[in-house]
């Protein structure tokens, strides 16, 4: 079974501050792939990152940042001089190959920038 | 590129009534999943339809049901509504050929159950 722990319910920092996320996920399969979403207070979903289990290189795009380590079966995301615009609930989710476009969703972590 | 669309955005139903939720995915997309999003449960996978298949379904009863059209517009419906079924419903497409497509989520239908 696929299981994705994110252990942090609520993070508040203040603006210019650095902050990072915490993904650990449980899979059997060996090739799996790995998201990130941003779900702003209007609700919808936003795709941040996609990885893949055969790529373990680290990802920088902007202020986002993404740390994928198969030995500790983390895929962490980290916010560089946060912004009060970064204020969200973030979800890691998780997928296997096979077929189907099913994600399997941690339970999210709200993340407050307080100016 | 549009985005996906969902209508209804905000329903208030009662106890007892049954509800269709519609999705148009972005133009290409074949594939098209739905999602419950719930306080207590978070996000859940209800089920995923390709080229008008259901290609997977989740741990749902038999109340929820989907449809995809040959344009790839898919509606959900859940019949005899309970309070439980309260919860924000989000659609995502993807391209789906390969199975492992990067899902793109639409704003979602907010139902309340009454």
């Amino acid at each position: 079974a696929q299981k994705v722990t994110q252990a942090q319910t609520e993070i508040s920092v203040v603006e210019k501050e650095d902050v990072t996320l915490d993904c650990v996920y449980e899979t059997r399969d060996t090739t799996y792939y790995l998201f990130w979403y941003k779900q702003p207070p209007s609700g919808e979903l936003v795709f941040l990152i996609r990885r893949n289990s055969f790529d373990e290189q680290n990802e920088i795009s902007g202020r986002y940042s993404w740390n994928f380590q198969k030995s500790t079966s983390s895929f962490n995301f980290t916010i560089t001089a946060s912004q009060v615009v970064d204020s969200a609930v973030y979800f890691c989710a998780l997928s296997h190959q096979g077929g189907s476009e099913k994600l399997v969703f941690g339970k999210g972590t709200k993340l407050t920038v307080n100016p | 590129k549009a985005g996906v669309t969902q209508t209804p955005r905000y329903l208030i139903k009662t106890r007892g009534q049954q509800v269709t939720l519609s999705c148009s995915p972005i133009s290409g997309h074949r594939s098209v999943s739905w999602y419950q999003q719930t306080p207590g449960q978070g996000l859940q996978f209800l089920f995923e339809y390709f080229s008008e298949t259901q290609r997977n379904k989740g741990n749902f009863p038999g109340r929820f049901s989907g449809r995809q059209f040959s344009n790839s517009r898919s509606e959900m419906n859940v019949s005899t509504l309970e309070l439980g079924d309260s919860a924000l419903y989000l659609c995502a497409s993807s391209a789906g050929t390969s199975g492992t497509e990067t899902q793109y989520f639409g704003p979602g239908t907010r139902l309340l159950v009454l």
